[in-house]
């Protein structure tokens, strides 16, 4: 079992739906959980992060962590075709070691 | 953030030759790690490069094909020695922030071996 699992799509969704991204992970001593988005042939870019459990929101991004069910996502309201990129949930513990999950391919469709 | 400077961004290179990459932040990182993106894949942790001392590897990673260094805070070089066409991949030099614990990545540099 990978420690972080990630479902790779692609998903497609109509402009301005809201888009639900989801991982899990198998490592209870997990703390640090961030979101990356990464064009393509671009480096990852970091959207969220956030320590432990609760919810972080930045504009039209929220990050959700759930550490009894080690449940992570990310929701993005009003979509856009800007959106359309691969995102990577990642987790680590004490060690600053990020595991990586596969990735989801996203396509926001005009 | 911190902003992290790659170079080269992509190469083109022969099997059985060696390529150095080399990665500088702006501001001083706690921790700087070297990844590597096979095509359509996710990142692979390949080692920690330590500042002044020999870089900790993950499994699977040998210093011999993946020589680091670090020589002060905010530099650290990837070698990836005699290269074969298995070795083609985007290779990511990110780093951690003191304050926050947040990792911010490079663009990448992407390494085609023929």
């Amino acid at each position: 079992q990978k420690e972080v699992e990630q479902d790779p799509g692609p998903l497609s969704v109509p402009e301005g739906a809201i888009v639900s991204l989801n991982c899990t992970y198998s490592n209870s001593a997990f703390q640090y959980f961030m979101w990356y988005r990464q064009y393509s042939r671009k480096g990852p870019e970091l959207l969220m992060y956030t320590y432990s459990s609760g919810n972080k929101e930045d504009g039209r991004f929220t990050a959700q962590v759930d550490k009894s069910s080690k449940y992570i996502s990310l929701f993005i309201r009003d979509s856009q075709p800007s959106d359309s990129a691969t995102y990577l949930c990642a987790s680590s513990g004490n060690t600053g070691k990020l595991i990586f999950g596969q990735g989801t391919t996203l396509q926001v469709k005009p | 953030s911190a902003v992290i400077s790659q170079k080269p961004s992509r190469d083109i290179c022969q099997r059985g030759t060696s390529l150095t990459i080399q990665c500088q932040v702006d501001s001083q990182v706690t921790m700087m790690f070297w990844y590597r993106q096979q095509p359509g894949q996710s990142l692979t942790l390949i080692a920690t490069a330590n500042q002044g001392s020999e870089a900790t590897y993950e499994s699977g990673f040998v210093i011999d094909k993946f020589p680091i260094s670090r020589p002060n805070l905010t530099f650290s070089t990837l070698t990836v020695s005699n290269m074969s066409p298995e070795d083609s991949s985007i290779y990511l030099c990110s780093g951690k922030t003191p304050n926050t614990g947040e990792l911010f990545f490079g663009e990448g540099s992407r390494l085609t071996v023929l």
